[in-house]
């Protein structure tokens, strides 16, 4: 398996941009998560899906956020529009949730800088 | 609100040391508590730590939970350089719908040669 698949590995844009990360879960895991990690703030837990339903938003920063999954396969975290602050490293990470090990598995990341 | 608190923040240390990274824990449904390393890139999984009391190896690496304190620590033995890394505690709780980790700060060891 080719792991978790995140695309793209850096991302450089404007203030007011909006920005599209995209993130390809492990075939047959059926949880993702999207964390954000700054030196500031350490790794945050931004939005986790199940079976591709939103379960828990509450650690997005604020509505310029949004995620969705539209199916098992694909999942999109956007920012409209961006700010310096966003600067960031953003892991999609997925698991198979309900086995014994539940283990979560990272992307390689994208790095997102907001000039 | 969930709460996963590591520590040392940073350590140094010298080739062949052994050293003792601890994490504090106080969540709600807790489930199992997990280790992770991270280098330069994504981290890695090291150890799920369910049970109370009983110690996962892996090689020069180990930890053990132990649920009445709330804590967990992982051990590493005879470090080498390229045990210089970050190394992340979560926590893993569970409701119907899924499960969810709140992770810690984080220890940053160095390992000099």
């Amino acid at each position: 398996d080719a792991g978790v698949i995140q695309s793209p590995r850096h991302e450089v844009t404007e203030m007011g941009q909006e920005v599209t990360l995209r993130c390809k879960p492990i075939s047959g895991h059926n949880s993702l998560f999207w964390y954000r990690q700054t030196m500031m703030r350490g790794l945050e837990l931004l939005i986790y899906f199940n079976n591709n339903v939103p379960i828990d938003d509450s650690g997005m920063p604020e509505d310029r956020f949004s995620a969705k999954m539209p199916n098992a396969s694909f999942s999109t975290l956007k920012i409209q529009p961006s700010e310096p602050r966003d600067s960031a490293v953003y892991f999609c990470a997925s698991s198979w949730a309900g086995g014994s090990t539940d283990t979560q598995y990272f992307g390689p990341g994208t790095r997102l800088t907001v000039l | 609100e969930d709460k996963v608190v590591q520590s040392p923040l940073s350590l140094v240390v010298h080739e062949g040391d052994t050293v003792t990274l601890n994490c504090s824990y106080e969540v709600t449904n807790f489930r199992s508590l997990l280790w992770y390393k991270q280098e330069k890139k994504a981290p890695t999984f090291l150890f799920m730590l369910t049970s109370s009391g009983i110690e996962k190896k892996s090689g020069r690496l180990s930890s053990i939970l132990d649920k009445k304190e709330l804590s967990s620590i992982l051990n590493i033995t005879a470090t080498q350089t390229g045990d210089s890394a970050i190394y992340l505690c979560a926590a893993r709780t569970n409701n119907n719908a899924g499960n969810m980790l709140t992770f810690g700060g984080g220890t940053r060891l160095m390992v000099k040669p």
